[in-house]
C-alpha cells in the first residue's frame, strides 16, 4: 500500500513562531487531506489539498503532486495551534467503489506561551 | 444539529459483550468510514459503505460487523468484545468516493472512546 511518512515526529515552538510540517508520500493521490486533532481529541478538517495551494488564516498548505510532498506552514504560532497534525492520503490507483484514507503517524506540535 | 455525530462518546464495556456504536450524518453524503485510533496505529480503517445496504471491509474488520439500512446512519457492532478492542473509534463521510477529485474530503466525527475491561 501507500506510505506515508510525516517529519518531524515532534515539534515544540514558542508562541508567534513559524512552522513547516512536512508530508512524503509513495505514490500518486487523489486526495490529501491535513487534519488537526485538539487536545480533545477532534479530528479538524484544516486541508483539502491533492495539488496545488491553499490558504486559510494563519495556516496554508501546498502539495507539489509530481514530487510526492505536502508542506503545512503554520505562521504566528498560537497555544491553541497546539495537537497533532495529521496528512492523510488516497492513491490513485484505489478505484471503483472503493475510498480509503491512509494516514501518517502524525507531528505532535507544542506552542509554549 | 448538522454534520456527523457519534453516541456513545465514552463507553465502558466487558469482555464478551456486545457493544454498538452509532453514527449519524446530516448531509446525505453516500460515503461512511469507521476508523479507529491507536497509539503506535494511528488511525485504521474497519469498514466503510459506499450507499445504504453496500458495505466492505477495511484493514481491520476482524471482530466488528456493520450494516447500513439508512444513508445517514452507520452503526458498527462488536459482537463480542476483546480488551484489543479498546480503542478512539471515529466515524467518517464524504460526498464520493475514490477518483472523484473534491467530492471525496472525509468529514470525521468527534469519536467515541471505547474500554473494554
Amino acid at each position: 500500500g501507500i506510505q506515508v511518512e510525516q517529519s518531524p515526529p515532534d515539534l515544540i515552538l514558542q508562541e508567534g513562531a513559524n512552522s513547516t510540517l512536512r508530508c512524503n508520500f509513495s505514490d500518486s493521490v487523489n486526495n490529501l487531506q491535513w487534519f488537526h486533532q485538539n487536545p480533545w481529541g477532534q479530528l479538524i478538517n484544516l486541508f483539502y489539498i491533492p495539488s496545488g495551494t491553499k490558504q486559510n488564516g494563519r495556516l496554508s498548505a501546498t502539495t507539489v503532486a509530481t514530487e510526492r510532498y505536502s508542506l503545512l506552514y503554520i505562521s504566528s504560532s498560537q497555544t491553541t495551534d497546539s495537537g497533532v497534525y495529521f496528512c492523510a492520503v488516497e492513491p490513485t490507483w484505489w478505484t471503483g467503489a472503493n475510498s480509503k484514507l491512509t494516514f501518517g503517524k502524525g507531528i505532535t506540535l507544542s506552542v509554549r506561551p | 444539529d448538522a454534520g456527523i455525530t457519534q453516541s456513545p462518546r465514552y463507553k465502558i464495556t466487558e469482555t464478551g459483550r456486545q457493544v454498538t456504536l452509532m453514527c449519524h450524518q446530516t448531509w446525505s453524503h453516500s460515503y461512511m468510514f469507521w476508523y479507529r485510533q491507536d497509539l503506535g496505529h494511528g488511525l485504521r480503517l474497519i469498514y466503510y459503505s459506499a450507499a445504504a445496504d453496500i458495505t466492505d471491509k477495511g484493514e481491520v474488520p476482524d471482530g466488528y460487523v456493520v450494516s447500513r439500512s439508512k444513508t445517514e446512519n452507520f452503526p458498527l457492532t462488536l459482537e463480542s468484545a476483546t480488551r484489543s478492542q479498546t480503542s478512539v473509534y471515529f466515524c467518517a463521510s464524504s460526498e464520493s468516493g475514490a477518483g472523484v477529485r473534491s467530492d471525496n474530503e472525509q468529514f470525521f466525527g468527534p469519536g467515541t472512546r471505547l474500554t473494554v475491561l
